[in-house]
């Protein structure tokens, strides 16, 4: 069936340090989202990409969508402890139905 | 906007009994409703899509008897999880699709189930 592989699995990053997570699917999405976890929290929408190459940022976080529609990143700019957390991906299948990814915990030492 | 709320948070119960979760859109109405598990420190896993009005849609491997779900108005769906065991403990999160245009969701804070 149709899979959505995010990588890594974990991350560990000294504060101030850069952070990304890579998301590929195993068929073309007709977009992407992507999505943060606290610990202990339930999944909060980011953002949304859906044209084949399209980059948007908010603030420090930069979101890609490759060109095939295929894959995508999310990169973390000088991260801060607040960044902690498991980001997801999750591609809208063309039957409609959001895949989520493994997510990337991301863990920031002060 | 696009709160969803569920209730209850948490919820212990013994082995056998059943337990109903409910997850409502606050300030919109959603035709669309999923419901997902979560074990921990993994991913979510979709269980379930619920059409207000209609018989819910389960994933492969989901048994429709053990996990009812009745999406009774377009701001309110139910999961009840019958005659529960331990490995149905879990973190149960509903969600719910405001604009089908944009196909983004909205989740409750979800359920954290545990029997015993």
């Amino acid at each position: 069936g149709q899979q959505v592989m995010q990588i890594p699995q974990y991350q560990h990053v000294q504060e101030g340090e850069d952070f990304t997570t890579y998301c590929n699917s195993s068929t073309t999405l007709s977009n992407i989202q992507w999505y943060k976890q606290r610990p202990g929290g339930h999944p909060v929408f980011l953002i949304q990409l859906v044209k084949s190459g399209e980059v948007k940022k908010q603030k420090r976080l930069t979101f890609q969508f490759g060109e095939a529609k295929k894959n995508s990143s999310l990169h973390i700019t000088a991260t801060q402890t607040t960044d902690v957390g498991t980001y997801f991906c999750a591609g809208t299948s063309n039957t409609g139905k959001l895949i989520f990814g493994q997510g990337t915990t991301l863990q920031v030492k002060p | 906007g696009a709160v969803v709320s569920q209730h209850p948070s948490w919820v212990i119960c013994k082995s056998g009994t059943s337990v109903k979760i409910e997850c409502r859109s606050l300030d919109f109405q959603a035709t669309t409703m999923f419901w997902y598990r979560q074990f921990p420190k993994q991913s979510l896993m979709l269980m379930a899509t619920s059409n207000e009005g209609s018989k819910a849609t389960y994933e492969q491997g989901v048994e429709k008897d053990k996990f009812l779900i009745n999406h009774a108005s377009l701001t309110l769906s139910t999961l009840t999880v019958t005659s529960a065991h331990p490995e149905d403990s879990s973190f149960y999160i509903c969600s719910a699709d405001r604009d089908t245009s944009q196909e983004t969701q909205y989740f409750g804070p979800g359920t954290r189930l545990l029997v015993l």
